[in-house]
């Protein structure tokens, strides 16, 4: 079984700025993938960053990272320069070998001028 | 190349009605996977497909079903309406059983009254 937290409900960032999104997450597999997810107020899901566990190189898309802390069953997304678009619902997400997306609560974040 | 349609996007039924709903995956996308979303449980798995066999199934009532066809077209089926079952339903398609990426449609809005 695998589990995921994001302890953070909502979050704000000014536009321009840098924000960290925190997320936990427990599994009992030794293979699985870490994803974090953006839903727009469109409720479509797309895929922002995805990291691989066995790769020990934090993942990034443009003004995407992660901080990706195996040990500590750590997953955090970092948005850089952050822009009115980026304000959303996002979700980290868990996969084991099951193939299944186990979510986290989400976190709303807000983008202001 | 097309994304995850999902059909309809809205519908509304009454309770005790049945329902079925729709997702076309990605061209070439075997895997197909459903989740249902609502503001108190959060994202929460129903069940995934695989070349027409049912993979994984989450903790739903028998009242939820599905299955998929050999162009990898899925549908999933809810018998007896209940006013809880009022939520957003969203398909994802990822290429192989191994879910390492999975794409997905914009949902089906139910509503139950």
């Amino acid at each position: 079984a695998q589990t995921v937290t994001q302890s953070q409900p909502e979050m704000s960032v000014q536009e321009a700025e840098t924000v960290t999104l925190s997320c936990t997450y427990d599994t009992s597999e030794s293979d699985y993938y870490l994803f974090w997810y953006k839903q727009p107020p469109s409720r479509q899901m797309i895929l922002v960053i995805r990291q691989e566990a066995y790769k020990q190189q934090n993942a990034t898309e443009n003004r995407f990272s992660v901080n990706f802390q195996k040990a500590a069953k750590s997953f955090s997304l970092k948005i850089s320069d952050s822009q009115l678009g980026d304000a959303a619902m996002y979700f980290c997400a868990c996969t084991g070998t099951a193939s299944k997306l186990t979510f986290g609560t989400g976190t709303r974040l807000q983008v202001t001028l | 190349k097309a994304g995850v349609t999902q059909t309809p996007r809205y519908l509304i039924k009454t309770r005790g009605q049945q329902v079925t709903l729709s997702c076309s995956p990605i061209s070439g996308h075997r895997s197909v996977s459903w989740y249902q979303q609502t503001p108190g449980q959060g994202l929460q798995f129903l069940f995934e497909y695989f070349s027409e066999t049912q993979r994984n199934k989450g903790n739903f009532p028998g009242r939820f079903s599905g299955r998929q066809f050999s162009n990898s077209r899925s549908e999933m089926n809810v018998s007896t309406l209940e006013l809880g079952d009022s939520a957003l339903y969203l398909c994802a398609s990822s290429l192989e059983f191994f879910n390492t990426e999975a794409f997905f449609g914009q949902g089906t809005r139910l509503t139950v009254v």
